[in-house]
């Protein structure tokens, strides 16, 4: 059964500083992994998609990494921003089952200006 | 309107009363997803739809019952809940259906803050 995990659950860092969110998986046997952006209340924007065959995506000031041989994807955030603030999820697919998707409960980052 | 919105924002309801939660995406997708996010819990698929017919159902109890009338529109409809099934709940679309575990991304609404009294 796949699990994720993400670590820290919660992080708070100064304005300006390079930073790195982890996410560990179960099973390697993924397609795929997907990195969310969710702000309080809101629901959750797609930040980053890397394929299995991808090593790394980049979105501006956000690189994604993917090691399906370790179980490992990193999101690295450059230069925060208080506006980086908000919790950070990752999500493999959970197989077998149609559209399944299997989040970690998330990073809460906090940037102090 | 772009993306995907649902109504209403908020709800608090009675353990006997009968609501329905709505979605509606203007993406042109094929494939629909109700998921509850509890409190300190990862979120949990409840139900996926792929161009209006129901492919899967989580386990998820029949106070829950989804209904998709079309590819845009998905409702959720509730009645006789417990306080437990408090909680956020997402809705979300996909151009196509994940399958096998391939898929392109998903895009979410704000969801409905369901409180149940």
């Amino acid at each position: 059964k796949q699990e994720v995990t993400q670590i820290p659950a919660a992080l708070s860092v100064p304005e300006g500083e390079n930073l790195v969110l982890n996410c560990s998986f179960t099973d390697s046997a993924i397609y795929n992994l997907q990195w969310f952006r969710q702000d309080p209340g809101k629901g959750l924007t797609s930040l980053l998609l890397i394929q299995s065959s991808q090593r790394e995506q980049t979105s501006g000031r956000l690189n994604a990494s993917l090691d399906k041989s370790s179980g490992r994807s990193t999101l690295y955030i450059a230069a925060s921003q208080p506006g980086d603030s908000a919790t950070y999820l990752c999500a493999v697919p959970g197989g077998g089952s149609q559209g399944n998707l299997i989040f970690g409960k998330g990073t809460k980052l906090s940037v102090k200006p | 309107e772009t993306g995907v919105t649902q109504t209403p924002r908020h709800l608090v309801m009675g353990m006997t009363n009968k609501k329905s939660l709505k979605c509606e995406q203007h993406l042109g997708h094929n494939a629909m997803y109700w998921y509850k996010q509890s409190a300190k819990k990862p979120l949990e698929l409840m139900f996926v739809y792929s161009l209006e017919e129901r492919v899967e159902n989580n386990s998820v109890p029949s106070r829950f019952s989804p209904e998709c009338p079309n590819s845009s529109h998905l409702f959720l409809h509730l009645h006789t809940l417990q306080p437990e099934d408090s909680a956020l709940y997402l809705c979300a679309s996909s151009q196509d259906l994940w399958l096998g575990g391939r898929g392109s991304p998903l895009h979410f609404g704000n969801g409905t803050r369901l409180t149940v009294t």
